[in-house]
């Protein structure tokens, strides 16, 4: 059964920093993997979706990267601004089970003006 | 943009009673699903629907629950004897293809007393 992690599970820094978060997935045999973002008492919106043949997405200050075979994702975010404080999923849709996604618990981050 | 729209945004209602969600998914997608989220845990997959069908649902889909797509817009979540843990908040999800990203509703947050 596929799990999801992801590290850490908070993060503060100050306003400016480039920082990575990080997801791990038990399993590598992967149709995609998604990162949400997700507002206190909001919806998920989509950030990046990475397919199981890509290595990396870029959208603007954001940047995914995919290793399958460790089973493994960052999400990498340049020059953080405190718009960026929320908490971050990470979603993976297992190759075998159908359309349905697997959460990790999240990142929570701050980002201090 | 077109997203997702669901109502209400928060309902409260007594154990035993039958509530219904509503979704409005984007209007050309062809997948549609509905995830919970109970306070500070991981976000879980309830349930997908393709062609006018289930084509996966979890363990938690039991038969407390039901899914329908009553006309060309609307797609419902079901659930017929509300019990205390169902209080999470519900988010429905769409998707053009199964490959694609899954745009995601602001939720329902609902609450069994």
């Amino acid at each position: 059964k596929q799990e999801v992690t992801q590290i850490p599970a908070a993060l503060s820094v100050p306003e400016g920093e480039n920082l990575v978060l990080n997801c791990s997935f038990t399993d590598s045999a992967i149709y995609n993997l998604q990162w949400f973002r997700q507002d206190p008492g909001k919806g998920l919106t989509s950030l990046l979706l990475i397919q199981s043949s890509q290595r990396e997405q870029t959208s603007g200050r954001l940047n995914a990267s995919l290793d399958k075979s460790s089973g493994r994702s960052t999400l990498y975010i340049a020059a953080s601004q405190p718009g960026d404080s929320a908490t971050y999923l990470c979603a993976v849709r297992p190759h075998n089970y159908g359309q349905n996604f697997v959460f990790g618990p999240g990142t929570r981050l701050s980002v201090l003006p | 943009e077109p997203e997702v729209t669901q109502t209400p945004s928060h309902q409260v209602t007594q154990m035993g009673q039958e509530v219904i969600l509503r979704c409005v998914p984007i209007s050309n997608h062809l997948y549609f699903y509905w995830y919970r989220q109970i306070l500070g845990q991981k976000v879980e997959f309830l349930v997908s629907f393709y062609n006018n069908e289930i084509s996966e649902k979890s363990e938690i889909f039991d038969d407390q629950f039901s899914v329908e797509r009553p006309d060309g817009s609307n797609f419902t979540l079901k659930i017929r004897s509300t019990k205390l843990e169902d209080s999470a908040m519900y988010f429905c999800a769409s998707t053009i293809l199964r490959a694609e990203t899954q745009y995601f509703g602001p939720g329902t947050r609902l609450l069994v007393l």
